[in-house]
């Protein structure tokens, strides 16, 4: 229903690999962010991006980048995963037609050893 | 940059009664305030809004209410279900215009509803 659909759904990655989380909505949506959530911490705002061809960092962006080539992938990359990188990772989108609201993908597990 | 605080932490009823949530948030601009239910496994699902030219808002069992003055808002839900068991997060933000779409959380309640 939130048409956002995010892959892997979980993965296990080793230390110090490279590793870009899939985000993809098929509504159209200007606004996409990408959150992480940590036991006790919430949500938490990595980056964000307002249109196609901008981005902006969120409250927790080190160790993280994204790309807007185009309005409907949101891709979030982790140049060099460490272990505080362990998270549930979290896509969503803005819903017209203000963009405020969020509607959130089903996240992907990711544990890095 | 806004803070948003949560309370409880858990919260654990008695199916049938009432449960309330309290939310504060410090940014005086921000007038978006919505209410997600996440269940496990599963990626937050929006389940009540209220902005701020009002100050209540009701669906079905679910309510929210927002005092700007004070800076806080609530969720209450009514005659409580098995099912309404869920990790609850409110959010505050500007709601509008360039960079200020951005929803800051609170860290979450947990609630659990006993049969």
């Amino acid at each position: 229903i939130a048409g956002i659909t995010q892959a892997p759904t979980s993965q296990i990655l080793a230390a110090g690999r490279r590793m870009t989380l899939r985000c993809t909505q098929d509504m159209r949506h200007n606004a996409m962010y990408w959150y992480r959530q940590d036991l006790g911490l919430g949500l938490r705002l990595i980056h964000y991006s307002n249109t196609a061809g901008t981005t902006g960092k969120g409250e927790v962006p080190d160790g993280y980048s994204v790309s807007r080539a185009n309005t409907d992938d949101f891709p979030l990359t982790l140049a060099s995963a460490v272990p505080s990188q362990t998270s549930v990772y979290f896509c969503a989108r803005g819903h017209s037609p203000v963009e405020t609201e969020a509607f959130f993908g089903q996240g992907t597990r990711l544990t890095v050893v | 940059g806004e803070n948003v605080e949560q309370h409880p932490s858990t919260l654990s009823v008695q199916e049938g009664d009432s449960a309330v949530i309290k939310c504060t948030y410090s940014d005086s601009a921000s007038n978006y305030f919505p209410w997600y239910k996440q269940e496990l496994g599963k990626g937050p699902q929006l389940i009540i809004d209220i902005r701020s030219n009002v100050g209540e808002k009701k669906d079905q069992r679910i309510a929210v209410t927002l005092n700007k003055t004070a800076k806080h808002f609530s969720l209450h839900i009514t005659e409580t279900q098995p099912e309404d068991s869920a990790v609850y997060f409110c959010a505050a933000s500007r709601g509008s215009g360039g960079s200020n779409y951005k929803l800051t959380f609170g860290k979450g309640t947990l609630l659990t509803v006993n049969p």
